[in-house]
Parts: structure tokens; C-alpha cells; sequence
């Protein structure tokens, strides 16, 4: 079993949506939890970096910890047809240099 | 440059034979790290560097492969006795602190 579990997809959404995607974990160490995007031949993209539990909003986005039940969580508001892409979870522990991402979620949002 | 700079971008080669895939990172940041990336899943950790010492190899998955990066800036990943199953995208990321990446376009590897 993989450390980090991710639902692959694909979600398809109408624009103007909220969506949300999510994983879960298994290292109860990891401290801090990062979103990257991922656009078809190019590298993932740094969206939202936590650390710990709790909420982090920025624009359109909102990323949310749960600790507690090893589940995190990325919320999109308004979602828009350039919001289409892969959405790859990572995660690490303190002082670590290794991230380890989910296999991420493919998202379309249709005009 | 202003972002991570990878190449090549695309490296067809031979079964057996040995290839080197350039990083040059966004200047100024000490960490550098390499994953690589077959289709449909996420990027798997190789090794990450901080300055120019591996800080951390344990995700080089055998002895064919190894890395480099002797003055703290650009480094080079080295495949030996290339095999099929090395084809993949390998990703070089930077950062000035530990977590918030920054990744490259990849390097898409196709071993025939």
C-alpha cells in the first residue's frame, strides 16, 4: 500500500463549480502537505503549502489538513476551464528533503 | 535563467547504453532534487541534494544510477546499462528552503 493514496479520476465539472479533491495518508509523521498543478508535458506547479492541521485559503483555492484522520483536502471556487490539469498531493516530513506526492487527479472543467 | 532549466528535453537511446541529463536550477537556491515520473502516477524521489553533498540518495533505485553536483548550482543525473524500464520523465526541482519546489519541464527518456 502506497504511503500516499490519491483518487486518480477523472473528475469533470461544469465551470462555475467548487471542487474538491483529496487524499489520504499513512505516515503520521508528515508535517507539511503541499498541492502542485500539473498542465500536460510540463512540471507540477506549486499551488498551496501548509504545515500541520487547519485551513489555508489563497484566491480561489483552499487547502485543509486533518491530521487527526490523515486526510487532506483542495477545494477550487469558481472553477475555470484553465483550471484543467492534474492535481498532484505531497507531503514530508520535518527537516526532510523528500517529498512524497499521491498519483494525482485529473480534472476538466467544461465551458 | 528565471525558472529550473532541464535538458535535454527529450533523450531517445539504446538499451544498454549510458546517458547524463542536466539540471541547472533558479540561482541562488542550495536545494536541488531529482524525481522521476511514469505516465499516470505521481513523481518518485531520487535524491536531493543540499549545496553540493547528497543530502539524501535513498530513492536511487539501483547502482546504474547516480548523481552529481560539484560546485552547488547545475547538476547532472547518470544512468548506466540504461534499460527499458528506466524510460520515464525525470523531473529536477529547486528551492531556496525545504518543501516549496520548483520543478523543471522534465526530461522525457525513452529507452528502445
Amino acid at each position: 500500500q502506497k504511503e500516499v493514496e490519491q483518487d486518480p479520476g477523472p473528475l469533470s465539472v461544469p465551470e462555475g463549480a467548487i471542487v474538491s479533491l483529496n487524499c489520504t495518508y499513512s505516515n503520521s509523521a508528515f508535517q507539511y502537505f503541499m498541492w502542485y498543478r500539473q498542465y500536460s508535458r510540463k512540471g507540477p506547479e506549486l499551488l498551496m503549502y501548509t504545515y500541520s492541521s487547519g485551513n489555508k485559503e489563497d484566491g480561489r483555492f483552499t487547502a485543509q489538513v486533518d491530521k487527526s484522520s490523515k486526510y487532506i483536502s483542495l477545494f477550487i471556487r469558481d472553477s475555470q476551464p484553465s483550471d484543467s490539469a492534474t492535481y498532484l498531493c505531497a507531503m514530508r516530513r520535518t527537516n526532510a528533503g523528500k517529498s512524497t506526492f499521491g498519483d494525482g487527479t485529473t480534472l476538466t472543467v467544461k465551458p | 535563467g528565471a525558472g529550473v532549466s532541464q535538458t535535454p528535453s527529450n533523450k531517445v537511446t539504446e538499451k544498454g547504453k549510458y546517458v547524463e541529463l542536466r539540471c541547472d536550477p533558479i540561482s541562488g537556491h542550495t536545494a536541488l532534487y531529482w524525481y522521476r515520473q511514469s505516465l499516470g502516477q505521481g513523481p518518485e524521489f531520487l535524491i536531493y541534494f543540499q549545496g553540493t553533498g547528497a543530502a539524501d540518495d535513498s530513492g536511487l533505485p539501483n547502482d546504474r544510477f547516480f548523481a552529481v553536483r560539484p560546485e552547488g548550482s547545475v547538476s547532472t543525473l547518470k544512468i548506466q546499462r540504461t534499460e527499458r524500464g528506466d524510460s520515464a520523465v525525470y523531473l529536477c526541482a529547486s528551492s531556496l528552503i525545504q518543501g516549496s519546489l520548483f520543478f523543471g519541464q522534465g526530461t522525457r527518456l525513452t529507452v528502445v
